[in-house]
């Protein structure tokens, strides 16, 4: 079946430097890809979907300019924690899905810490 | 707007003992609801569903009812396995199953 593959599992960084996750989805090709973040105790919050080709939609709430995330093809989508702090040390993860699917496809998580 | 709440964990049972972990929800409309299991290092994967009123969604022995009078999707399973151990996650969407609004998960640590 659709798998995706999320990298890296657990990442730890310091405070001011910047952490890539990617996402990349295995026989299937990603037309949307969902990143999620969960933090201690609470719920996974939708942050962003992306479309392959077009701009991220972000939720209410999240930082565009802090959490970059590219699309540029139809297997890899990347999130990139800009200039991370210790409050961004959270569990992110991804979920793909193609064109017209109705089963959204999830990344097994990365957890970030940030010192 | 939409909210998903599930019971806290962990919740640690004997193999073959009965489980139920709750859930309720808040939602407009007539959302489709879900349960998500998560394997230690793997991805979240969708368990089960059910996308109206009464329907009963099952896999894998777990079965869940939607109970639109009780806004509930209990999980339950009659005899669990030590293989069950995982992190399960409730959730809603009433625009199909790609956007999802989550409740926090509940662990199950499943002893021989």
């Amino acid at each position: 079946g659709a798998v995706v593959s999320q990298h890296p599992s657990r990442v730890i960084c310091k405070s001011g430097t910047s952490v890539k996750i990617e996402c990349r989805s295995l026989d299937f090709q990603a037309t949307t890809m969902f990143w999620y973040r969960q933090f201690p105790k609470q719920s996974l919050m939708l942050m962003a979907t992306s479309n392959e080709g077009s701009k991220a939609t972000y939720e209410q709430g999240v930082e565009k300019d802090k959490f970059l995330i590219n699309h540029a093809s139809l297997t890899l989508s990347t999130l990139t924690v800009t200039s991370a702090h210790p409050e961004d040390s959270s569990f992110y993860i991804c979920g793909g899905a193609d064109a017209g699917a109705n089963v959204l496809t999830f990344g097994a998580g990365s957890r970030l810490t940030v010192l | 707007g939409n909210s998903v709440t599930q019971m806290e964990g962990p919740v640690t049972l004997s193999e073959e003992a009965f489980l139920t972990i709750n859930c309720t929800y808040t939602a407009t409309g007539y959302p489709s609801l879900f349960w998500y299991v998560q394997y230690p290092g793997e991805g979240l994967q969708l368990l089960l569903k059910a996308t109206k009123a009464d329907d009963k969604g099952s896999n894998k022995g777990f079965e869940a009812t939607y109970r639109k009078e009780t806004t509930s999707f209990h999980l339950e399973k009659g005899s669990v396995q030590v293989s069950d151990s995982a992190v399960y996650f409730c959730a809603l969407s009433n625009r199909g199953y790609s956007t999802l609004t989550f409740g926090k998960g509940t662990m199950l640590l499943v002893s021989p």
